[in-house]
């Protein structure tokens, strides 16, 4: 089945302790992007990368980084986390970086920071 | 820049009545534009979208859109609604025009539609 999986679907952790969330994806596509979800604030674009080794930061990228090693994977990583970063994140990926292009949608984690 | 506007952040429908969501867009040339939706606990979940051609676009679940240039609209619509389809939607845009952001959507803010009996 072509999906995008995201773990853990679930998260509490405390201030400045790393975590990383993953996601992957099997339909070889190559765009992948995070993007967080706030109340009122719609889906707000962290990172994106448009292939293995190509990655840029999006409208959020503040306290979250990225990497691309391998075409399935794109991993999200905050090295210190704050309170505000609690929030619901979504990996979504696409055939080509070419807006014309849908995205599939990971079911989503949800973040809490105490 | 780009950017998208939901102005209704609920909208309510008894079933088997017809529903509109609407979204507005903001583009300096054609836009590209999607309609996603999401249940409950799940991520969002691709219904349509209008590249290029027939202003009228059919989706899944027996949405469609209808995209209006002169209004800058894109609203979602379908015939006769079900409880089932209850659940968030969110219109997006893309200005292909903007360079860098690769595939950046803009998102609106998402309209609740609850379909009641």
């Amino acid at each position: 089945e072509a999906q995008v999986t995201q773990n853990p679907r679930y998260l509490i952790t405390v201030t400045g302790k790393k975590l990383t969330v993953t996601c992957s994806q099997n339909m070889n596509h190559e765009y992948m992007s995070w993007y967080r979800q706030d109340p009122g604030l719609g889906l707000r674009q962290i990172y994106y990368s448009m292939n293995v080794e190509v990655t840029d930061k999006g409208d959020v990228p503040e306290g979250y980084k990225v990497s691309r090693k391998e075409k399935r994977n794109f991993p999200l990583i905050l090295e210190s986390p704050s309170p505000n970063q609690t929030s619901l994140y979504f990996c979504a990926s696409s055939l080509r970086d070419t807006g014309a292009y849908e995205q599939y949608f990971g079911p989503g984690t949800r973040l809490t920071v105490t | 820049a780009q950017s998208v506007a939901q102005p209704e952040d609920q909208v309510n429908v008894a079933e088997g009545n017809p529903l509109t969501v609407k979204c507005t867009y903001s583009v300096s040339g054609n836009p590209y534009l999607f309609w996603y939706v999401q249940y409950p606990n799940r991520g969002l979940q691709f219904l349509l979208k209008y590249i290029t051609g027939d202003n009228l676009v059919k989706g899944s679940y027996g949405f469609e859109a209808e995209f209006n240039k002169s209004q800058t609209s894109f609203h979602l619509k379908k015939p006769s609604a079900l409880v089932s389809d209850s659940a968030l939607y969110f219109c997006a845009v893309r200005d292909p025009i903007l360079t860098g952001g690769g595939n950046k959507l803009t998102f609106g803010t998402g309209t609740q539609l609850k379909v009641e009996l």
